[in-house]
């Protein structure tokens, strides 16, 4: 456990409304990534932040957006939720340094229907 | 680009027998790569890691992985399945090249264990 954690944990909503889903660390790690789950396709990474307000985008940016106003804080927002957009979130965060581990949250179950 | 190959998104095994899930990589410098297990509603969590300091990587619940470099290969192995071992393993690659600390991850091998 590195002390993250993820909310909501599940969250079923409508296509077109916004969601934001918060990924919370408790150890100051530079590093945060998003990624999406989905069967046959692993992990992809969606954003991921290296400090305050640092941000880049993955390879399956497009209809998310991040936040990071504070290092503890990395908030995913789904500006118009679409039923391409139900998935299972995983926030990781890591120290930095390509030898580094990543460590994973418990992930959200976002169901847009 | 860098990328991770994973052969098989399922394997089945008989309790007590051999584990081989394969991964095979794409990069143009020393990679850094990764095994991680997921078991049911849960995150990731890192089961090894090649840092080229080893070929031969031993990593949490009997698993082990060997780098080789000449078949561009780091296969996950465990000599006897435990029904504890089913789960999903990804194979992730570090992101060296782009100078940035990303990771590629494969699309998972679900691993079921037969009694």
């Amino acid at each position: 456990d590195a002390g993250i954690t993820q909310s909501p944990r599940h969250k079923v909503t409508e296509t077109g409304t916004p969601v934001t889903l918060r990924c919370h660390q408790t150890e100051n790690h530079r590093y945060m990534y998003w990624y999406r789950q989905d069967p046959g396709h692993g992990l992809r990474l969606i954003h991921y932040s290296y400090g305050v307000k640092d941000t880049d985008k993955g390879e399956v940016s497009d209809g998310y957006s991040v936040s990071r106003s504070k290092t503890e804080d990395f908030l995913l927002t789904l500006e118009s939720a679409t039923s391409s957009q139900t998935s299972v979130y995983f926030c990781a965060i890591s120290v930095g340094g390509p030898t580094d581990t990543q460590y994973f949250g418990p992930g959200t179950r976002l169901t847009v229907l | 680009a860098q990328s991770v190959t994973q052969l098989g998104s399922h394997v089945s095994v008989s309790e007590g027998a051999l584990v081989l899930l394969r991964c095979n990589y794409s990069s143009s410098v020393p990679p850094y790569l990764f095994w991680y297990v997921q078991y049911p509603n849960q995150g990731l969590q890192l089961l090894l890691k090649y840092t080229s300091a080893a070929t031969l990587v031993k990593g949490i619940n009997g698993f082990e992985a060997e780098f080789k470099k000449s078949e561009t290969s780091f296969h996950l192995t465990k000599p006897s399945a435990h029904m504890s071992d089913a789960a999903e393993y990804f194979c992730a690659v570090s992101d060296t090249p782009s100078g940035t600390y990303k990771y590629i991850f494969g699309t998972g091998t679900r691993l079921k264990v037969l009694a």
